[in-house]
């Protein structure tokens, strides 16, 4: 069964202050997706990382990919009450049914 | 365009009773999928499609069918609803199912 583990759990945090969420595996993914939900919405796709070591930047928010694809972080700089909500990573295998983490709740207090 | 859809927002069934979620996805994706987010559990899959007229089981099927009849449409069906069917329950579509999934806004279903 592959697994993706994200840490912490939860995040409460002050506004300003920088986090990094964590998203890691045993098993080799050829992409890995990044989303947000908001509470009473459905997620939404943040970034997609395709290549080990790759890094990109949404903004405040930098995302890398593991050089051997099986792991992914989040660092959010300076971070602000929008913020809040919940992030998911999934990962993609080669049988393209996206594996979920269960996702970090961040909250931002002002 | 609206994106995904999904109908009801809310529901409230009682032990026994059935009822149809409706999905609607206007952006003509071919693959389909119905979720389920519970506190603690994540996003589990219960069933997807990869194309009008096909259907597949994911993690928790059991207790749900579900329809493609159209593309633009999938329907989940509780038959005979459970409180352990209380849930939040998400649509989502994409277009070759390696890419971005886009979500519904949810349908928050509870089961007395």
């Amino acid at each position: 069964t592959q697994l993706l583990e994200q840490s912490p759990q939860f995040l409460s945090i002050q506004e300003g202050e920088n986090l990094t969420v964590y998203c890691n595996s045993s098993s080799v993914f050829s992409s890995l997706q990044w989303y947000r939900q908001e509470p009473g919405e459905g997620p939404v796709l943040l970034v997609t990382v395709v290549t080990g070591g790759e890094v990109k930047k949404l903004k405040r928010l930098t995302f890398q990919f593991g050089d051997a694809r099986k792991d992914s972080s989040l660092h959010i700089t300076a971070a602000q009450p929008g913020d809040t909500g919940l992030y998911l990573c999934a990962g993609l295998p080669g049988d393209r049914k996206l594996i979920w983490g269960l996702g970090t709740s961040l909250a931002v207090n002002p | 365009n609206a994106g995904v859809t999904q109908t009801p927002k809310f529901r409230v069934l009682k032990t026994g009773q059935s009822m149809t979620l409706l999905c609607a996805q206007d952006m003509n994706h071919e693959y389909m999928y119905w979720y389920r987010q519970d506190p603690g559990m994540g996003l589990r899959l219960i069933h997807y499609s990869v194309g009008e007229g096909t259907t597949a089981k994911g993690e928790v099927p059991d207790g749900y069918n579900v329809s493609r009849l159209k593309k633009q449409n999938f329907l989940l069906g509780l038959e005979s609803a459970a409180p352990s069917q209380t849930s939040v329950y998400f649509c989502a579509s994409s277009y070759n199912g390696r890419g971005t999934q886009y979500f519904g806004p949810g349908t928050r279903l509870t089961v007395l």
